[in-house]
């Protein structure tokens, strides 16, 4: 079946640092994919779709500036938190859409700013 | 936009029947997904309702009613592994996957 492959599988980083979370599709191309944050004890928020080749689509009160999303090939894309701060600290997943329907979710990146 | 509306959390005993339900409101309905999510790690597929009615897949069933804007996830004979979080999320005409918050199963012996 189709996997997601997502790392690091967690971070630890320094206040006012940038962190940089891969996501790639394994045996499937992906010219979408999307990427969720999950605080503890809540459910999956959508931060943005990336799309290959042009410029990724913010929902409402996410940061573009603050949250880069690079889709440069058709398996693989980025997020960058930059100068990270204690409350970015969460559980960041992404997800790419299966050409039939499903949705593949990689195994999320838990980051901790300190 | 949606509305998409869970109970936050539920206990039930090992080898007992739960049903979670699933209430939504949108503007643009493509289909209905359960997913299975344990702490810390991602969400896991269990079922994908798009036209009403009843799926069943081993002890997980799902029902869809568009009309009313509901949908229940039905877990049968069920095991302690079985705790965890379950989400119902709303595939939307723009092709997104929305989540509502949650439900979490506690499974007792």
């Amino acid at each position: 079946g189709a996997v997601v492959s997502q790392h690091p599988s967690w971070v630890i980083c320094k206040s006012g640092t940038s962190v940089k979370i891969e996501c790639r599709s394994l045996d499937f191309q992906a010219t979408t994919m999307f990427w969720y944050r999950q605080f503890p004890k809540q459910s999956l928020m959508l931060m943005a779709t990336s799309n290959e080749g042009s410029k990724a689509t913010y929902e409402q009160g996410v940061e573009k500036d603050k949250f880069l999303i690079n889709h440069a090939s058709l398996t693989l894309s980025t997020l960058t938190v930059t100068s990270a701060h204690p409350e970015d600290s969460s559980f960041y997943i992404c997800s790419a859409r299966q050409p039939n329907y499903g949705y593949t979710f990689g195994s999320g990146t838990r980051l901790t700013v300190v | 936009g949606q509305n998409i509306d869970q109970p936050t959390e539920m206990t039930a005993t090992e080898g007992a029947i739960v049903q979670i339900n699933c209430t939504y409101q949108t503007s643009g309905f493509n289909g209905l997904f359960w997913y299975q999510q344990h702490a810390g790690e991602a969400p896991t597929f269990l079922s994908y309702n798009v036209l009403d009615g009843l799926e069943e897949k081993g002890r997980f069933s799902s029902f869809l009613s568009r009309s009313k804007g509901y949908s229940y996830l039905l877990l049968k004979e069920l095991q302690m592994k079985d705790s965890a979080s379950y989400l119902c999320a709303l595939y939307n005409q723009g092709g997104k996957l929305i989540f509502g918050q949650g439900t979490e199963l506690s499974v007792k012996p």
